[in-house]
């Protein structure tokens, strides 16, 4: 099973909002809404931002947001803060009973 | 509250086996999954695969990392354990174990840095 595909970087102006697309294919982000989205901040834990394409655990602000269409989901950081400046990472469950990290995407605050 | 502490950094030569442990409080251990996780030096991360401790200790692996590791839980003392046999230069990474509530991974350990040098 190969890593779910994401675009390298990403970067936007304090304020504005940015999308970060996950594709994966029929067998894990298209198969089933068990995508979840991860926030790294250099040399710290992941920390989970999203579950289930489009729910957010206790006390993760609001401006973060999931969806998904077919194969390819995606997170919608809006009203972009410096502190959101961080790796981040989809994960899908897979029709093999396992799961599967995006590549990763650096998000970069201007 | 629930808490995953991870055993500490690891430096082994290549061949020498190694197991690193991640020990669960503040919940009942037998009722998640845990899941194993690879982060590179400068990568991104990587699922290697999860373990269920209660009943039988199903396991399920990333074709990736199936037969390069061996994942495993004692549930007498709530602690998942990760596995090798016979340690590579490749295998130096930093690794997190995971609670999955459901379908995600919700809380995390610290990491344990394994360095795998001759």
């Amino acid at each position: 099973q190969s890593a779910l595909t994401q675009p390298a970087s990403v970067s936007g102006s304090p304020g504005q909002s940015i999308t970060i697309s996950c594709t994966g294919t029929s067998s894990d982000v298209g198969a089933y809404n068990y995508v979840s989205w991860y926030q790294q901040h250099p040399g710290k834990v992941p920390k989970l931002m999203i579950y289930d394409v489009n729910n957010r655990p206790s006390g993760v602000s609001d401006r973060f947001s999931g969806s998904k269409s077919g194969n390819t989901a995606s997170l919608i950081i809006s009203g972009l803060q410096a502190e959101d400046e961080a790796d981040y990472y989809c994960s899908s469950y897979t029709t093999s009973s396992t799961h599967v990290f995006g590549t990763g995407t650096k998000v970069t605050v201007l | 509250e629930v808490q995953l502490v991870q055993s500490g950094a690891e430096v082994k030569k290549p061949g020498e086996s190694l197991r690193i442990s991640c020990e669960g409080s503040g919940y009942s251990f037998t009722t998640y999954w845990i899941a194993w996780v690879r982060q590179m030096p400068g990568k991104g991360l990587e699922w290697m695969g999860i373990i269920f401790p209660g009943g039988d200790s199903h396991t399920r692996y990333s074709p990736s990392f199936q037969g390069q590791v061996t994942i495993s839980a004692d549930k007498s003392i709530s602690t998942a354990y990760l596995q090798w046999s016979s340690l590579k230069a490749s295998d130096t990474a930093m690794y997190f174990c995971a609670r999955h509530d459901g379908f995600r991974a919700h809380y995390w350990g610290q990491g344990t840095l394994v360095t795998v040098s001759s």
